[in-house]
Order: C-alpha cells, then sequence, then structure tokens
C-alpha cells in the first residue's frame, strides 16, 4: 500500500523561501509529484521526480531520495498568489494510479 | 492541445436521489481516466480509474460506480446518494502507455452537497 505524510498547514512571509517535506512509504515506486491547488479548483501539476536529486523550474525546485522516502518542495521569492495547498503524489510500480497525500496548506503573508 | 471538461460544476442533491457526473477528454486518444474525491479538510481519494472502453477499476467500495462507454467519456453515477457522498469530485486523465510520468490533467470539479 501507499502512506505518504506531508505537514497539514505552513506559513511563511511574502519574499521568503519555504520548505514542504513529504515522506512516503509505499509497495512500488514509479516517481513523485507535486501538484498545487487552490481553494475550490483543481488540482495543477508543479514537478515530477523520478531520480534522486534535485530539479528546478523556476522559483519552484523539487527534492527526491528515494533510499529515504523523501521529497521536499522548494518555494522561494514567495507571492502572495502561492498561497494554496500544494499536494505530494507517489506512483506505484504500475503507471495507472497516483496516491496523493491529504496536502500541506501554505499561507504567505505580507 | 487535449483539453478535459466535467459537468455540473456544481449540484445539491437530497440523500437517496441519483447521481451522474460526467467527463470528456478531448485532443487525445485512449486515455487513461480516472475519477477522485476531495472530501472537506481530506486528501484526494482515488476511486475509479480506466484504462479502455468498458474496463473499471474500483479503489474504494462505495454506493458509487463508474462507467465508460466511449473512449473518451467517464461518468460517476450513484443510484441513492448518501450525506458521506458529499464533496468535490475531479476528473483526470493521463497519456496511456508505458514510460508516461503518469502526470494527471483534471478537469474543473463537481462541487456535490448531498442534503
Amino acid at each position: 500500500g501507499q502512506n505518504i505524510d506531508q505537514p497539514t498547514e505552513m506559513t511563511a512571509t511574502e519574499g521568503a523561501i519555504v520548505q514542504i517535506n513529504c515522506t512516503y512509504q509505499t509497495s512500488g515506486f514509479n516517481g513523485l509529484f507535486w501538484y498545487q491547488q487552490h481553494a475550490g479548483e483543481a488540482p495543477t501539476f508543479l514537478s515530477y521526480n523520478v531520480l534522486d536529486g534535485l530539479e528546478e523550474k523556476g522559483r519552484f525546485s523539487s527534492f527526491l531520495s528515494r533510499s529515504k522516502g523523501y521529497s521536499y518542495l522548494l518555494l522561494k521569492e514567495l507571492q502572495m498568489k502561492d498561497s494554496a495547498s500544494y499536494l505530494c503524489a507517489v506512483g506505484p510500480g504500475g503507471y495507472q494510479k497516483v496516491t496523493f497525500g491529504t496536502g500541506t496548506k501554505l499561507q504567505v503573508i505580507p | 492541445s487535449q483539453t478535459i471538461h466535467q459537468w455540473p460544476a456544481t449540484l445539491v442533491q437530497p440523500v437517496g436521489s441519483p447521481l451522474s457526473l460526467e467527463c470528456t477528454v478531448e485532443g487525445t486518444s485512449n486515455p487513461n481516466l480516472y475519477w477522485y474525491r476531495q472530501a472537506a479538510g481530506r486528501g484526494l481519494q482515488l476511486l475509479f480509474y480506466s484504462v479502455g472502453i468498458g474496463q473499471i477499476s474500483s479503489e474504494v467500495p462505495q454506493n458509487l460506480s463508474a462507467s465508460r462507454p466511449q473512449d473518451r467519456q467517464f461518468i460517476l453515477s450513484s443510484k441513492k446518494l448518501l450525506l458521506s457522498d458529499s464533496g468535490f469530485y475531479l476528473c483526470a486523465w493521463s497519456v496511456e502507455g508505458r514510460g508516461n510520468t503518469g502526470e494527471l490533467f483534471f478537469g474543473e470539479g463537481s462541487r456535490l452537497t448531498v442534503l
């Protein structure tokens, strides 16, 4: 089965850097995803890691350590519009199904 | 380009009434299709997924059912709604076949309130 843990809520200041952690335990692994979900809207894809290391995409970076079952999402130069929930999700050994964590609600304050 | 649409966007239904949510994908062939539910304050729960017409896999026991009558059409149904069926329902698709990342593309969502 899949077990994914991430903090429920975080608060950070506009212009700062925030790191959202995710740990997972899975029976198979085919990649780790991060999605952003604004309140009342559908999730949108942010990043995908299948190999260990850091993937950078603009202000957002995602890190994966498969041996530790650990990932983080790093958001730099925070903007008010970054206030949203950030969902960690893991694909199992097959490719059809992705299991989501409960999400981390990030509040960016002035 | 590929698009996904689901409807209705919002509905309020009495307990015991039927439900039908519809989702269609355009611009791609033979997609993997999914129905997720997000209850208030909870994560996304996978309800059903489909890898082809008429092929439905159920992830959790419930009073909901899904059907895929056409390649790019996915329907979520219930004969009798329960209070616990309230939530935000999301249809999604991903590219079929090995080698794809499994990235999900979500529809706009359908917010269901059962009273």
